[in-house]
């Protein structure tokens, strides 16, 4: 089992470029998340899937798309980056599998340039 | 919606005391109160729960306590070693997917 797999690990964007963060896992599980860290703010919802073709938002969905096409993978788009979305990027999921604990990524380190 | 403050944002401790780290909650649905501990480059990994039909839960030397009625919760490290050093976030939810994170805390405990 790997786990939750998310790539790439880092990633330096120029502003109004578009790039789409990856996230697998293989623990079936039916919830996924998305969360960005920035420092003295901890982790903020920004969208999340409780099953393949539902999405909803979180705290802060502007600038980010999501979709849910299968139960593994929950791609996070940012359509047209900017200098606000340098983050630190996590996903997570979590369901039956493996009850309510919500297991991470190794994260993303956006920068924005 | 919910907000989940967290105290202290740095806490320095010798080895073998113990550390209290507290939280706050606003909404009062929320039902589901996680501890997370991240490591320097690497996400946060669970290390304790508790649900709100339940006041205390230990896990060797890591309990968590409720209060409901104040809506405030506590992570408590007793014997602290080197390795407990890194950053703890505490979390409340109503249900297991929309965690709310505090700010986080980071533990600094010295030999």
């Amino acid at each position: 089992n790997a786990g939750v797999t998310q790539t790439p690990k880092f990633q330096v964007l120029k502003t109004g470029q578009s790039m789409t963060l990856q996230c697998a896992q293989d623990m079936n599980h039916e919830y996924m998340s998305w969360y960005r860290q920035d420092p003295g703010m901890g982790l903020r919802l920004i969208h999340y899937s409780v099953g393949a073709g539902i999405t909803d938002q979180g705290e802060v969905p502007n600038g980010y798309n999501v979709s849910r096409s299968t139960t593994e993978d929950f791609p996070l788009r940012l359509l047209s980056a900017a200098p606000s979305q340098t983050s630190v990027y996590f996903c997570a999921s979590n369901g039956r599998g493996g009850g309510t604990e919500a297991f991470f990524g190794q994260g993303t380190r956006l920068t924005v340039v | 919606g919910e907000n989940v403050e967290q105290h202290p944002s740095t806490l320095s401790v010798q080895e073998g005391d113990s550390a209290v780290i507290k939280c706050t909650y606003s909404d009062s649905a929320s039902n589901y109160f996680p501890w997370y501990k991240q490591e320097l480059g690497k996400g946060p990994q669970l290390i304790i729960d508790i649900r709100s039909n339940v006041g205390e839960k230990k896990d060797q030397r890591i309990a968590v306590t409720l209060n409901k009625t104040a809506k405030h919760f506590s992570l408590h490290i007793t014997e602290t070693q080197p390795e407990d050093s890194a950053v703890y976030f505490c979390a409340a939810s109503n249900g297991f997917q929309k965690l709310v994170f505090g700010t986080g805390t980071r533990l600094l405990v010295s030999p």
